[in-house]
């Protein structure tokens, strides 16, 4: 079974640019999730996607952040513009009910690390 | 945030044990979660508990007590590639909810 793909690994950019991460979950997955590691801490939550709804999106920066899913499976993840600050992981996960031998396990993707100038 | 609090590093030997603790504050608790990251790449899954008790998989182990807010993650017969960094994460809500997670502990294994 394939994992969580994502692209492009790396993103370097200058502040102001607007840039866009893509994620493909695993096959069959409803549940889809976009977290940002940043150095030395863990991932924190910025939105969770049931198939098309955006069901938790608390944490998004809404003012330069945005996300879709448009189908229900893939989804894209933007920033416009981007500010120091933003430089992060950004790491794409899943879940489904029937999910290996736990319920509801997210697995995740390896990231875009972005890094702007 | 949820209060997830656990060490910033640790050290141990190959073939030795190592028990990284990990304590939290939350309500609606609903499992936590144990995933191991190496340096640049994505979080893997390692273990979960829901309920009291220990869960042991292989060279892994993963102890709660949800009383005291505290879970313990337990790796035996080190190996090098056991180095990496283990992050403690709490599920409050749904079985689809959010996770919460603490900062992670780096572990380096020396021969």
């Amino acid at each position: 079974e394939a994992g969580v793909v994502q692209s492009p690994r790396y993103k370097i950019i200058e502040k102001k640019q607007p840039v866009a991460f893509w994620c493909n979950p695993i096959s069959g997955h409803n549940t889809l999730y976009w977290y940002r590691q940043n150095l030395g801490q863990g991932p924190e939550l910025l939105i969770r996607y049931e198939n098309e709804e955006a069901v938790d999106d608390s944490q998004l920066p809404k003012d330069r952040f945005s996300a879709e899913r448009l189908k229900g499976v893939d989804s894209t993840l933007k920033i416009q513009p981007a500010e120091l600050g933003d430089s992060a992981v950004y790491l794409c996960a899943s879940s489904s009910r029937r999910s290996g031998l736990v319920a509801d396990t997210q697995y995740f993707g390896p990231g875009t690390r972005l890094t702007v100038l | 945030g949820q209060n997830i609090d656990q060490p910033t590093e640790m050290t141990a030997t190959e073939g030795a044990i190592v028990q990284i603790n990990c304590t939290y504050q939350t309500s609606g608790f609903n499992g936590l979660f144990w995933y191991q990251q190496h340096a640049g790449e994505a979080p893997t899954f390692l273990s979960y508990n829901v309920l009291d008790g220990l869960e042991e998989k292989g060279r892994f182990s993963s102890f709660l007590s949800r009383s005291k807010g505290y879970s313990y993650l337990l790796l035996k017969e080190l190996q090098m590639k056991d180095s990496a960094s283990y992050l403690c994460a709490v599920r409050k809500g749904s079985t689809l909810g959010r996770l919460y997670f603490g900062r992670g502990t780096q572990l380096t294994v020396w021969p």
